[in-house]
């Protein structure tokens, strides 16, 4: 069974400084992982996606992501926080063998002036 | 947003009541799922239909009972909740359903947010 770990509920950091935000995976499979976006009192947004291609994945809004096997891992990072970044960030997993999504707990991203 | 619809955005029930949340997808796709988010909690899996069968059924309590009319529209009717079900009820779709694969992204809706008196 496939599980994903936020490893911070919440990141603050100031406008113009880098992002990272942390997720770790559990996969039996060779596992699909997305980043997705919630702006308050809106739906999830899809960031980026990682399906076996590149690793590297880039996405929306200067955002991407690098999919490391060997420490199952799936970083989202940003070079330069803007304010509209001030979110809350889903990673989630779901792998080939045909199971459903599984949403990590989620990362709140406070950006500061 | 506008490929992923849901109505209300905002609904307040009491216990006794009978209501039903609509989504609606203009996007083409074949697969819909409804999901709860509830405060401090992942986000959880209540039901999925793929062309218009249920293909899923994540334990939800029979008080939730799902709709799929044709594969644009999904309702989930809500009957004798109780407050711990106050929550934001986000419906979201997809190409098809999660299969060996393959794994469509999925659109969602901004969500009802449901508040159980």
């Amino acid at each position: 069974a496939q599980s994903v770990t936020q490893l911070d509920s919440h990141v603050s950091v100031s406008e113009g400084t880098p992002v990272l935000l942390r997720c770790n995976y559990s996969s039996s499979y060779s596992p699909s992982l997305f980043w997705y976006v919630q702006h308050p009192n809106k739906g999830l947004q899809l960031l980026l996606k990682y399906t076996s291609a590149a690793t590297l994945v880039k996405g929306i809004n200067g955002f991407e992501a690098e999919f490391k096997k060997s420490e199952t891992s799936f970083h989202l990072t940003k070079p330069s926080a803007h304010m509209s970044d001030a979110a809350e960030y889903f990673c989630v997993v779901s792998d080939l063998g045909g199971n459903k999504l599984v949403f990590g707990a989620g990362t709140i991203l406070r950006v500061k002036s | 947003e506008t490929g992923v619809t849901q109505t209300p955005r905002h609904l307040v029930m009491g216990m006794t009541n009978k209501k039903s949340l609509k989504c609606e997808q203009h996007l083409g796709h074949n697969a819909m799922y409804w999901y709860k988010q509830s405060a401090k909690k992942p986000l959880e899996l209540m039901f999925v239909y793929n062309f218009k069968e249920q293909t899923e059924n994540n334990s939800v309590p029979s008080r939730f009972s799902p709709e799929c009319p044709n594969s644009s529209h999904l309702f989930l009717h809500l009957h004798t909740l109780q407050p711990e079900d106050s929550a934001l009820y986000l419906c979201a779709s997809s190409q098809e359903a999660p299969a060996a694969g393959s794994t469509d992204t999925q659109y969602f809706g901004p969500g009802t947010r449901l508040t159980v008196l």
